[in-house]
């Protein structure tokens, strides 16, 4: 079975710049998270949907934002990329109807702002 | 969020236990304690979750307090692939199924 998978793996831009990373979650699974997780700090929580809609942010600017496919698939964007956006964007899923709430997380997509 | 307190790094030697504390002074009745780890260069793994009762798997075990304010992991032989960052989050029981990692602990392996 195919894990959580992430693309591209590495992405470089200049400031201003729009990103936009991607996510396929494990099949099966209808809720997908998105972390950043910058240089030396721990993972912050960005956004989780589920069922195709928005069910929590977390405390980043609105040039962060995403959607979820009918497949459950998910994108984020960064739009007008700053420096300080550099991080390891991770992506994870899970079943959210099962009790154990285990995440599953990608490799990540890691982000360079120039 | 409810929070947890994790030291900062730990050490050990290789094939020896290690216990791995955490504080939750503040958690809630419905919250689940779970146990993440991140090797370097990689997403976080699931390790563990519990609610009040001790628990067991394949990786590791998880001993809660009776009062659920502290709890530890126990990894039962340390080798060299263990050497990650371990995060223990709280997990609210109800709708808001997000997780908020802390720092977590650096657990070191020496040979």
């Amino acid at each position: 079975e195919a894990g959580v998978t992430q693309s591209p793996t590495h992405l470089i831009k200049t400031r201003g710049q729009q990103a936009t990373l991607r996510c396929s979650p494990i099949s099966g699974h209808t809720s997908v998270y998105w972390y950043q997780q910058a240089l030396g700090l721990g993972l912050q929580f960005l956004l989780w949907y589920d069922e195709g809609e928005e069910r929590n942010r977390g405390n980043f600017p609105p040039r962060f934002s995403g959607r979820q496919f009918p497949n459950y698939s998910s994108e984020l964007n960064v739009n007008a990329l700053e420096l300080e956006d550099s991080a390891l964007y991770l992506c994870a899923s899970s079943f959210l109807r099962a009790n154990t709430g285990e995440l599953f997380f990608g490799e990540g997509s890691r982000l360079t702002v120039l | 969020d409810a929070k947890t307190t994790q030291p900062n790094s730990m050490e050990s030697n290789e094939e020896e236990p290690v216990h791995l504390p955490c504080n939750h002074s503040t958690i809630s009745g419905t919250d689940y304690i779970h146990w993440y780890r991140q090797l370097p260069s990689q997403g976080p793994e699931y390790v563990i979750h519990g609610l009040t009762s001790n628990v067991n798997n394949r990786m590791a075990s998880l001993a809660i307090a009776e009062d659920r304010k502290s709890s530890t992991l126990i990894l039962h032989r340390a080798t060299l692939r263990d050497a990650a960052v371990y995060y223990c989050i709280l997990r609210s029981g109800g709708s808001n199924y997000k997780l908020t990692f802390g720092k977590g602990t650096l657990l070191t392996v020496n040979p």
